[in-house]
């Protein structure tokens, strides 16, 4: 099974602060069919996830333009451009393009 | 508005069954394939299983497999999974979430709780 390695596993923030969490993968998620099936979920506290972006860089509708994805092959990144309170929770990335699917290991976000 | 709604979670003895349900509104439930993804307390999420539109690719975690049973019922909106063989390690909130066609788990029901102990 793939293995998706995410650092890291806790990161403090103040409102208003950019952050990012690395996504790596253990092998590519290129898959043959040219698409990179790489997502990112937010877990808020007491909830379920929710999809926050898509295809590696694409934004699920509703979903607040501060966050954005990036990346390619095995190394992938979500940045959140200005933290908010609403922003607050376990972040997910997780891996479609082999089977089974994966999730990385979890990202909290707390304030500092 | 999407909308899954789980249910059938509760507390259940090691090596006895339960079987969860998954209702599905807002969308062409027919239309899509279907996921179960679990999450153990305090940990991280697993995927359990999979069952494509019209039930022909069904797929499963090795941790499960010869003990759930994943189905659904198109007429009725409805998933399930049957768990047989419960073991204490099975303890976790089971989520449905519904596959897009571009393999996203793009929505995701409130989850139901299975505890196993005796």
């Amino acid at each position: 099974d793939v293995v998706l390695t995410q650092t890291p596993p806790t990161l403090s923030a103040t409102i208003g602060q950019s952050v990012s969490i690395s996504c790596r993968s253990s092998q590519s998620l290129l898959h043959s069919n040219g698409n990179t099936y790489l997502n990112w979920l937010l877990q808020r506290p007491g909830q379920p996830p929710q999809l926050l972006i898509y295809l590696v860089s694409r934004l699920e509708s509703g979903v607040p333009n501060r966050f954005s994805g990036s990346g390619s092959g095995t190394d992938f990144t979500l940045k959140i451009s200005g933290v908010e309170a609403e922003d607050l929770g376990v972040y997910y990335c997780v891996q479609s393009t082999h089977a089974p699917p994966t999730f990385g290991g979890g990202t909290k976000l707390e304030l500092k | 508005e999407v909308q899954l709604v789980e249910s059938g979670g509760g507390l259940v003895q090691p090596g006895r069954s339960l079987k969860l349900s998954c209702v599905a509104s807002g969308f062409t439930f027919s239309n899509y394939g279907m996921n179960w993804i679990r999450q153990a307390p305090g940990k991280g999420l697993e995927w359990v299983a999979y069952i494509s539109s019209g039930s022909s690719y069904i797929y499963y975690a090795e941790t499960v497999k010869g003990r759930f049973t994943i189905s659904r019922d198109n007429a009725k909106n409805t998933l399930y999974l049957q768990m047989t063989s419960l073991r204490s390690e099975d303890t976790a909130l089971y989520y449905c979430a519904r596959r897009s066609n571009l393999y996203v788990m793009d929505a995701w029901g409130q989850g139901a709780s299975v505890t196993v102990s005796s």
